[in-house]
């Protein structure tokens, strides 16, 4: 089946710096990818869709100048968080569908769990 | 836009039970809808899912139910094992577009005592 991947699995760093995070569509391509953000015992929260060569779609809320998103290839997205506080300490999966394939599934990445200090 | 709710929170059932969790959506335009399992710090897998075509389908001991009529839609999991235990989420996608998102229930947190 398609496989995605994210990169960190996980990052502790400091209050203030940035952290980005990359998802791949490891053997398929994705013109649109899904970011996420789970808190503990939670459900998946959308933060926004990703779209290949184009801006992102951000949900209600989550502020894109403070998570960043470049969908610069058909097979990398990637989410940037910005000034990063102990508040934005989550765990955070994208997922992506497999382009023109007629299929629905979206394949979830591992996550990243992000902690701030 | 779409709301999903999903019951219930929690469940445990004695090992070979069966399991139910029911979902409801409140978008008649919503046509797909899968059920993911996670297990604690994984991720979400795809286990079953269906669209509005259709009414029921079954995989193993895993099957899903769809009433487009009330808008609910329930997982069904038979002979239930200890490592059925995990959070399982529903999901409803709003619209035809394979590029829109998905929209979560809350998750049941399912515990199959042995």
């Amino acid at each position: 089946g398609a496989v995605v991947s994210q990169h960190p699995s996980w990052v502790i760093c400091k209050s203030g710096t940035s952290v980005k995070i990359e998802c791949r569509s490891l053997d398929f391509q994705a013109t649109t990818m899904f970011w996420y953000r789970q808190f503990p015992k939670q459900s998946l929260m959308l933060m926004a869709t990703s779209n290949e060569g184009s801006k992102a779609t951000y949900e209600q809320g989550v502020e894109k100048d403070k998570f960043l998103i470049n969908h610069a290839s058909l097979t990398l997205s990637t989410l940037t968080v910005t000034s990063a506080h102990p508040e934005d300490s989550s765990f955070y999966i994208c997922s992506a569908r497999e382009s023109g394939a007629g299929t629905d599934t979206q394949y979830f990445g591992p996550g990243t769990r992000l902690t701030v200090l | 836009g779409e709301n999903v709710e999903q019951h219930p929170s929690t469940l445990s059932v004695q090992e070979g039970d069966s399991a139910v969790i029911k979902c409801t959506y409140s978008d008649s335009a919503s046509n797909y809808f899968p059920w993911y399992k996670q297990e604690l710090g994984k991720r979400p897998q795809l286990i079953i899912d269906i669209r509005s075509n259709v009414g029921e389908k079954k995989d193993q001991r895993i099957a899903v139910t769809l009433n487009k009529t009330a808008k609910h839609f329930s997982l069904h999991i038979t002979e239930t094992q200890p490592e059925d235990s995990a959070v399982y989420f529903c999901a409803a996608r709003p619209g035809f577009s394979g590029n829109t998102p998905l929209v979560f229930g809350k998750g049941t947190r399912l515990s199959v005592i042995a």
